[in-house]
C-alpha cells in the first residue's frame, strides 16, 4: 500500500527566503507525481504535474524534483511571497484505477 | 465555464434531510472522483468513475451514493448523514485512469456540515 509523507507538517519564514517542501513514497512504481496548493476552506489547484519518465518540472518560481529510485519528491519555491501562505499537498498516481495517495501537507507560513 | 465547477460552496443539513453534491467538468476529461476531506485527515478517496463506469468504491458507506450520467457530470446523494459526515467534499476530473493519462483538476469543493 502506498504511503506518502510530507515534511514539515508547517514551516513559517521569513519573505524572500528560498524553500524546500519534501514529500516522500514508499511505492516508487508510480506514473505521476503531482504538487498541489490548498487555501484554507478550498479545494486544491495544481501547481506541478511530473511524469514518471520525468526529473523535474518548472513553473515560474517553483521547481519540484522526482526521484523514483529513493522515493522523493521535492518543490522548490524561490523567493517566497506572503501570498505563498498555503498548504501544499503532494499525491502520487498510480495505475489502479487513477486513484493518487496523498500526503497530509506542509502549511507554509511566509511572514511579511 | 472552465475547469471543475461544483455547487452548492456550502451546505447544511439535518441528518434526515436528502440532498445532493453537484460537479461539473468543462475540460474534456473521462475520469471523475469524490475524495472526502476530514479536518486534520488526509484526503480520503470516495469514488472512481472512468468513462461514466464506477471503477472504484472505497468502502464507503450506503448513505452516499454516486451517480455518473456522462462523463461531464458526476453527483453525490446525500441521505441520513451524521455529524461526522462534516467535512469539505471535492470532486476532481483527469484525462483518464491510465498510466500518462495526466493528472488532476479539483473543483472548489462542497463544505458539508451536517446538525
Amino acid at each position: 500500500k502506498q504511503e506518502v509523507t510530507q515534511i514539515p507538517a508547517a514551516l513559517s519564514v521569513p519573505e524572500g527566503e528560498n524553500l524546500v517542501l519534501n514529500c516522500s513514497f514508499t511505492d516508487s512504481a508510480i506514473y505521476n507525481l503531482q504538487w498541489f496548493r490548498q487555501d484554507p476552506g478550498k479545494g486544491l489547484t495544481s501547481l506541478l504535474l511530473i511524469q514518471s519518465s520525468q526529473r523535474e518540472q518548472t513553473s515560474g518560481r517553483l521547481n519540484a524534483s522526482l526521484d523514483k529510485s529513493s522515493g522523493r519528491s521535492t518543490l522548490y519555491i524561490a523567493a517566497s511571497q506572503p501570498g505563498d501562505s498555503a498548504t501544499y499537498l503532494c499525491a502520487a498516481g498510480t495505475t489502479n484505477a487513477g486513484k493518487s495517495t496523498f500526503g497530509d501537507g506542509t502549511t507554509l507560513t511566509v511572514k511579511p | 465555464e472552465t475547469g471543475v465547477t461544483q455547487t452548492p460552496r456550502h451546505l447544511v443539513m439535518g441528518m434526515t434531510n436528502k440532498k445532493s453534491l453537484k460537479c461539473e467538468q468543462h475540460l474534456g476529461h473521462n475520469a471523475m472522483y469524490w475524495y472526502k476531506q476530514s479536518a486534520k485527515k488526509p484526503l480520503e478517496l470516495m469514488f472512481v468513475y472512468s468513462l461514466e463506469e464506477r471503477v472504484e468504491n472505497n468502502s464507503v458507506p450506503s448513505r452516499f451514493s454516486p451517480e455518473c450520467p456522462n462523463s461531464s457530470h458526476l453527483f453525490l446523494h446525500l441521505h441520513t448523514l451524521q455529524p461526522e459526515d462534516s467535512a469539505l467534499y471535492l470532486c476532481a476530473s483527469s484525462p483518464g485512469i491510465t498510466q500518462g493519462a495526466g493528472g488532476y483538476t479539483f473543483g472548489s469543493g462542497t463544505r458539508l456540515t451536517v446538525v
